[in-house]
Parts: structure tokens; sequence; C-alpha cells
């Protein structure tokens, strides 16, 4: 079965460079989700969105900008890089039911960003 | 005080032990509760998915939720050495987007 995709997996910026994460979800998933794993941490979510839209916003700097396209891939920016943004950010994709406003979340591989 | 507490461990168990995962949370408003297995470097995978307050059972897993203690449960049975990972638990609301996770427990599974 097809799974979510993330690109790149692997990532080394300098501070204050940008970056750009690509998120592809699950075919025929409408909701894409962003979150951050520091080293030894849990998933802290960042953002999702559902048809297009942003649905609910978590602990996302205003450095980080995000969007999901009319495809449904969605893509994380960075901007102004910093030391303490060095993490695994996760994509997860999920489709939206009907009778329940859970969806169950599958996470992709995960892109590994190193700030020097 | 986090939302969502659960021991770090790291747990260590004889193979074909029986393991016993635990989390208590403190939002009444988490109706929708989940167990995740991660390898190093990977991405979670979702093990078990509870709506309700019982028990849930999937071969060797089984998940338990008691929503009047705000405590949930994994157990593995027969535990076996590819067990070995990190588990956490995550659980959200009604009508919310974002997961709440512990901070996953290590286990390891020795033969």
């Amino acid at each position: 079965a097809a799974g979510v995709i993330q690109s790149p997996r692997h990532l080394i910026k300098e501070k204050r460079e940008t970056a750009t994460l690509k998120c592809y979800p699950i075919p025929r998933h409408d909701t894409v989700y962003w979150y951050q794993q520091g080293p030894g941490q849990d998933p802290q979510f960042l953002i999702s969105f559902y048809e297009k839209m942003q649905s609910d916003k978590g602990s996302i700097p205003d450095r980080f900008s995000a969007q999901q396209f009319s495809d449904y891939h969605s893509e994380l920016n960075m901007s102004s890089l910093e030391l303490g943004d060095s993490a695994l950010y996760f994509c997860a994709s999920s489709l939206a039911t009907t009778n329940t406003y859970q969806e169950t979340q599958y996470f992709g591989p995960g892109t590994r960003l190193l700030v020097l | 005080q986090k939302e969502v507490e659960q021991d770090p461990g790291p747990l260590s168990v004889p193979e074909g032990a029986i393991v016993s995962l635990n989390c208590t949370y403190s939002n009444s408003a988490f109706q929708y509760f989940m167990w995740y297995r991660q390898y190093s470097r990977k991405g979670p995978e979702l093990l078990m998915y509870t709506y309700s307050s019982g028990n849930k059972e999937d071969g060797r897993f089984t998940a338990q939720v008691d929503k009047s203690s705000k405590y949930i449960s994994l157990f593995i049975r027969d535990s076996q050495p590819s067990d070995s990972a990190t588990y956490l638990c995550a659980m959200t609301g009604a009508g919310s987007y974002q997961l709440t996770f512990g901070k996953g427990t290590k286990l390891s599974v020795i033969p």
C-alpha cells in the first residue's frame, strides 16, 4: 500500500538559510499534518490542512509557513533557520470521515533537518 | 505538567514476556486514543486506535482505555525482539486535528 512520501529525507542548512520540506499524502487522503520531533522528544504538532485550507495551528514559529496544493501535497517553508530548528519533521495524512471528527493519521518517514 | 504523561523507560524484557505500557492524561476533552510504534530514525507507525473505554484486541496487541481514570494501556503478548522500539501514546479530542503525544517508552525485547 502507498504510504506518505516526504522529501528530502535529509537536509543540511546553515543558520539564517531557508528550507522547504515536501509531503505527498496517501492517495485520496485530504488532510495533511506537520509535526516536529526534537532529539529524544515526542512529536509536537505544527499545523494541519484540510482540503487546502489551514485547519489547525499548533506551536509553529512565525518563521515557518505551510500550504497544501490542489493535488493535496503540502510544503513546509522554514526561513531564518536557527540551530534549534534541527529536528525530525514528520508529515502525516488522513482521510476525513463524515461521522466522527477523528481521522486516523498515518505518518511519513520524516525529513531530518540539521542546521549548522 | 504535560497533558499526557508516559514513562520513558527504558523497559527491557525477555522474549515471550507480556509487556504493559501506560499513559495518563489530564485533558477530559481527549476522546480518541492511539498507540504508535516508532523504530529508530523512522516515522511513527499506527498500531491501535480506540475511541471508547474498554479493551480492543488486534493479534498480540491489546489496547485498554479507562476514561474515568484518564488512563490508557497497551499490552503486548508473547513479545518478540522485533517489538523493540519506542511506543508512543497519542490522543485527541472531538473536532481537533492535532495529536498530543506522550514522550514514548523505549522497549527492548531480549532474545
